[in-house]
């Protein structure tokens, strides 16, 4: 199985100041139909997860355009440009290129 | 609205069965590929089941396969999961979700499955 691997696991921000989350696979993401199915979750406390970005970059209805999304083949990155409170919660990766699809164990955003 | 609502969690002894239910509605349910997605309470979430629009296409995590059986009618606009041989490592909230290839784009708000004797 594709095991993914967040770091950091827990992220303290300033309001305003920038985030950065790191997830790597341990194989290539990379779809024999040359899309890279990789995605990223949020869920706020008491909350279903939720669709932020897909296949690498692709921002989903709604959201923010602070979120970005961005990487190949094995490393990927969320960025926050400027984090507001309603950004707090866990956010993951999940892989859908190979089966079974896998998750990250999840970074935690708190305000400092 | 378009929403997915579990129901059916529990409950249940160790070796015993549940049966979970989502229903969909706002969309056509019929022309989606649908998943079960599960989360320890305070942990991490972990895919278990993904079935495919038309019931053609079935994957299981390891973890379940064999006393996991998912299912849907789309008649009904509703999808089920059948746990069999429940362990206490399967206390979990169990969430249905929407979507393929990393386009999950709907989600329930889960439905919890406690497995204790």
């Amino acid at each position: 199985d594709i095991v993914m691997t967040q770091t950091p696991l827990s992220s303290p921000v300033t309001l305003g100041q920038p985030a950065s989350i790191s997830c790597r696979s341990t194989q290539s993401l990379v779809h024999s139909d040359g899309n890279t199915y990789l995605s990223w979750l949020q869920q706020r406390p008491g909350q279903p997860p939720r669709l932020l970005i897909h296949k690498i970059s692709n921002r989903f209805s709604g959201v923010p355009d602070r979120f970005s999304g961005s990487g190949a083949g094995t490393d990927f990155t969320l960025k926050i440009s400027r984090v507001e409170a309603e950004d707090v919660g866990v956010y993951y990766c999940i892989q859908a290129t190979h089966w079974p699809w896998t998750f990250g164990q999840g970074t935690k955003v708190e305000i400092k | 609205e378009v929403q997915l609502a579990e129901s059916g969690g529990g409950l249940e002894q160790p070796g015993g069965s549940l049966r979970l239910s989502c229903a969909a509605s706002g969309f056509t349910f019929s022309t989606y590929s649908m998943s079960w997605v599960r989360q320890v309470p305070g942990k991490g979430l972990e895919w278990v089941s993904y079935i495919s629009s038309s019931s053609s296409t079935i994957y299981y995590a390891d973890s379940v396969k064999g006393r996991f059986t998912i299912s849907r009618d789309n008649a009904k606009n509703s999808l089920y999961l059948q746990m069999d041989y429940l362990r206490a490592e399967d206390t979990a909230v169990y969430y249905c979700m929407r979507g393929y290839g990393g386009y999950f784009d709907l989600w329930g708000r889960g439905t919890l499955v406690t497995v204790s004797s």
